[in-house]
């Protein structure tokens, strides 16, 4: 079955403590990306990697960093968390960019810092 | 740059009645258009997508037209159910900058 799976699904954590979230899909799609979903504002993109050791800056990369170095996974890594970044995460996946390929996302990982 | 604007919810219906959520977008050359549902404690899935001018996507009874001169994606159903319930995201997939962008989206109330 294809999937984007991503974890943890929840996480509670303090400002300033290392977290990573994972992403991993089955599908050997080139394109990986991550987003934030905050109510008001949709979702929007943090980062997103056009194959493996390509990544590039969304919308809003402030306070994030991501690696790409097997084409099935796509970690999110926030190196200092801060409250601001109390958000709704999703990965998502497609063939590749461009030609309308469909986006396919994971089911969210909702992140708290306090 | 490249955006896309819907319409703000929440959108409450009866059972039956007709749904249209607009979207317009922004866009440079000629993008990919999409809608989006999220529903309760889910990620997103893809309801159905148009890739060129007046092509009409369709899935699960919902509807919509790729239309580039208002530079419009309104998705329509001609009867919602209560299932239906959710939010509805549109989305742009901008070909020459490898990038999607979302609409805020919409939240679907259904009443029976």
């Amino acid at each position: 079955e294809a999937q984007v799976t991503q974890n943890p699904r929840y996480l509670i954590t303090v400002t300033g403590k290392k977290l990573t979230v994972t992403c991993s899909q089955n599908m050997n799609h080139e394109y990986m990306s991550w987003y934030r979903q905050d109510p008001g504002l949709g979702l929007r993109q943090i980062y997103y990697s056009m194959n493996v050791e390509v990544t590039d800056k969304g919308d809003v990369p402030e306070g994030y960093k991501v690696s790409r170095k097997e084409k099935r996974n796509f970690p999110l890594i926030l190196e200092s968390p801060s409250p601001n970044q109390t958000s709704l995460y999703f990965c998502a996946s497609s063939l590749r960019s461009g030609e309308g390929n469909t986006i396919y996302f994971g089911e969210g990982s909702w992140l708290t810092v306090v | 740059g490249d955006s896309v604007t819907q319409m703000e919810g929440p959108v409450t219906l009866s059972e039956e009645a007709f749904l249209t959520i607009n979207c317009t977008y922004t866009a440079t050359g000629y993008p990919s258009l999409f809608w989006y549902v999220q529903y309760p404690g889910e990620g997103l899935q893809l309801l159905l997508k148009a890739t060129k001018a007046d092509d009409k996507g369709s899935n699960k009874g919902f509807e919509a037209t790729y239309r580039k001169e208002t530079t419009s994606f309104h998705l329509e159903k001609g009867s919602v159910q209560v299932s239906d319930s959710a939010v509805y995201f549109c989305a742009l997939l901008s070909y020459n900058f490898n990038k999607f962008y979302f609409g805020s989206g919409t939240k679907l109330n259904v009443k029976p």
